[in-house]
Formats: C-alpha cells, sequence, structure tokens
C-alpha cells in the first residue's frame, strides 16, 4: 500500500461547481498534513495546511480525519485559475528524520 | 526576493558524463531536499539535509551524490548518469530542521530542473 494515495483523475468539472478530493495515508503516527498546488511544467508551492478541527480558506476548505486516515480539499465556486493538480501532502514528523511524503496528485481541469 | 535557484533549468546529457545540478536558497532555511518528479509516481525524494554537513538518503538515493558545506547551497551530483534518471528535478527548502516550533511543512521549491539522459 502506498504512503499516500489519491485518485488521479482527471476531474473535469464545469466552472462555478464544487469538488472534492479526498487523500489517504498509511501511517497512522503522521503528524501534519498540506495540500499543494501544481501547475503544468511548473513547482508545487503550498495552498493550506490542513488542521485537525479543519481550516478554511476562501474557497478552499481542508478537512482532516484521523480514525479513517484521511484528508480532503474542497473547492467552492470553482475558477478557471483553479486548473491544476493538487498534491497531498504527509508529514510523518520524527526527530532527526523529517520527511514529507507526496501523494502522486490530483488533475483537476474546469471547464469554462 | 525569497527564492530557490536551480541550475540549469534544462540539460541534455549522455550516460556516465558526470554533471552537477545546483541548489541556492537565500531564506537562511536549515533544511533542504532534492527530489525528482516522474508521471505516475510523483514527487520521490533524493536526498536531504537537516542542517550544514548533516545529510541522509531519501527514498531513491541510488546513483545520486549530495554535499552541504554551507547553509545556502545543496548539490546534486551524478557522478554517471544513466538514462533512468531522466526526469524532472526540484530542490526544496524550508524551515523544517532542528527547531521543532518552527516547523510549517511548507516547502519553497526551485523551478526545476529537466535532466534527459541519452
Amino acid at each position: 500500500r502506498k504512503e499516500v494515495e489519491q485518485d488521479p483523475g482527471p476531474f473535469n468539472v464545469p466552472e462555478g461547481a464544487t469538488v472534492a478530493f479526498n487523500c489517504t495515508y498509511s501511517n497512522s503516527a503522521s503528524q501534519s498534513f498540506f495540500w499543494y498546488r501544481q501547475d503544468c511544467r511548473k513547482e508545487p508551492k503550498l495552498l493550506m495546511s490542513v488542521y485537525s478541527s479543519g481550516n478554511e480558506d476562501g474557497r478552499f476548505t481542508a478537512q482532516l480525519n484521523r480514525a479513517s486516515q484521511y484528508i480532503s480539499l474542497l473547492i467552492r465556486d470553482s475558477k478557471l485559475s483553479d486548473s491544476a493538480t493538487y498534491l497531498c501532502v504527509v508529514n510523518m514528523a520524527n526527530f532527526g528524520n523529517e520527511k514529507l511524503t507526496f501523494g502522486t496528485g490530483t488533475r483537476l481541469t474546469i471547464i469554462p | 526576493e525569497a527564492q530557490v535557484t536551480q541550475n540549469p533549468r534544462y540539460l541534455i546529457t549522455v550516460t556516465g558524463k558526470k554533471l552537477t545540478v545546483t541548489c541556492s536558497q537565500n531564506m537562511n532555511h536549515e533544511y533542504m531536499s532534492w527530489y525528482r518528479q516522474d508521471p505516475g509516481l510523483g514527487l520521490r525524494q533524493i536526498y536531504y539535509s537537516m542542517n550544514v554537513e548533516v545529510t541522509d538518503k531519501g527514498d531513491v538515493p541510488e546513483g545520486y551524490k549530495v554535499s552541504r558545506k554551507e547553509k545556502r547551497n545543496f548539490p546534486l551530483i551524478l557522478e554517471s548518469p544513466s538514462p533512468n534518471q531522466t526526469s524532472l528535478y526540484f530542490c526544496a527548502s524550508s524551515l523544517m530542521g532542528t527547531e521543532y516550533k518552527t516547523r510549517t511543512g511548507e516547502l519553497f521549491f526551485g523551478e526545476g530542473s529537466r535532466l534527459t539522459v541519452l
């Protein structure tokens, strides 16, 4: 089983719709979680951290379910500019052995 | 401007010809790391460094070397490149490191280096 698993998509979604992605992780000791965004042929950039209580940043909502070991990302009122690949990232913080593990990404295309 | 700079951005080389991809960051970050990205496999960590003179293997270290003689620089060395090292390489840095309270998980990536080994 992969350490971090995502549905690769592609998700083709009409502009204005709501779309949600899930990501599962295998290591229950994982301590922090993030969503990164990667545009085509560009470097990944942090979209948002994922907190235990869930958090929102404008149209984006991230949630964590430790019991089921998954995190989610919800995008409301999607824009054309949201088209990108979304990477789920898990950090199993262990003093002296810090490491972020990336999912393979979910590709999203917003259709006009 | 805070940034991570990689060079070269694009390189075509031949099997066995040693090459170095440089990486430099101006944010005084302790943690630096190299990743390769391949279709269907995502980002995989090659090597990482928690601080100067401290480096360790990631998931796919075979065929690569690194050094961390200065805080700002973290070059990736391919002593004898082979075609299976054709990939998109990213260098990244972060505040993650020995100071637990400053860990944010935010990695700052360079723009990537696309390497082709013939």
